[in-house]
């Protein structure tokens, strides 16, 4: 089992529509989590970042944490077809400097 | 520069041969990451380097793959006898210190092709 499972998608939405993404993890250990956006042929994004549990939020987007569920979300308002990315999430334990990251979950915004 | 650059940007290569990947960070920035991203799959960390000194190298999957950073500033990863199974699109970040709490600048990647 790997230590942060995230459906992979794709995802389709209409545009304007209000669209959740998720993860769960297996290490108890995780602290701090953050959310990348990844564009075709680039380089992952940082969107949100969070410690511990709670929510945060940043124009459209809000990211909670839920430690006691080990379940993360990232939630995007009023999307955009420029929002057509593959998310990431990840995270760790903060003592060490490498994250691990979901698989990511492709997202497409029709108009 | 303004970002993270890694060259070449695409890296074709037969069975066997040796290829070097260069990073070159955000001007200032002490920490350096290699990650590696297969088809379909999240990025998996290879190595971090924090000034010139390899802080964590876990990741790296075999003796064939070794990464330097002489000077604290541009970093290579070099494989050695590569395989089919080391095609991926290879990834460098930088932060101004231990970015794992805040996030990190991350490159557009060398996407190595094995054949």
């Amino acid at each position: 089992q790997k230590e942060v499972e995230q459906d992979p998608g794709p995802l389709s939405v209409p545009e304007g529509a209000i669209v959740s993404l998720n993860c769960t993890y297996s290490n108890s250990a995780f602290q701090y989590f953050m959310w990348y956006r990844q564009y075709s042929r680039k380089g992952p994004e940082l969107l949100m970042y969070t410690y511990s549990s709670g929510n945060k939020e940043d124009g459209r987007f809000t990211a909670q944490v839920d430690k006691s569920s080990k379940y993360i979300s990232l939630f995007i308002r009023d999307s955009q077809p420029s929002d057509s990315a593959t998310y990431l999430c990840a995270m760790n334990a903060g003592t060490a400097s490498k994250l691990t990251f979901g698989t990511g979950t492709r997202l497409q915004v029709t108009l | 520069g303004a970002g993270v650059s890694q060259t070449p940007s695409n890296k074709v290569t037969e069975k066997g041969k040796y290829v070097e990947l260069r990073c070159d960070p955000i001007s200032g920035h002490t920490a350096l990451y290699w990650y590696r991203q297969s088809l379909g799959q999240g990025p998996e960390f290879l190595i971090y380097f924090q000034g010139t000194g390899a802080a964590d190298d876990s990741g790296l999957p075999n003796d064939r793959f070794f990464a330097v950073r002489p000077e604290g500033s541009v970093s290579t990863l070099k494989i050695q006898r590569t395989e089919r199974g080391d095609s991926a699109v290879y990834l460098c970040a930088s932060s101004l210190r231990d970015g794992s709490n805040y996030g990190y600048t991350f490159g557009s990647g060398t996407r190595l092709t094995v054949v």
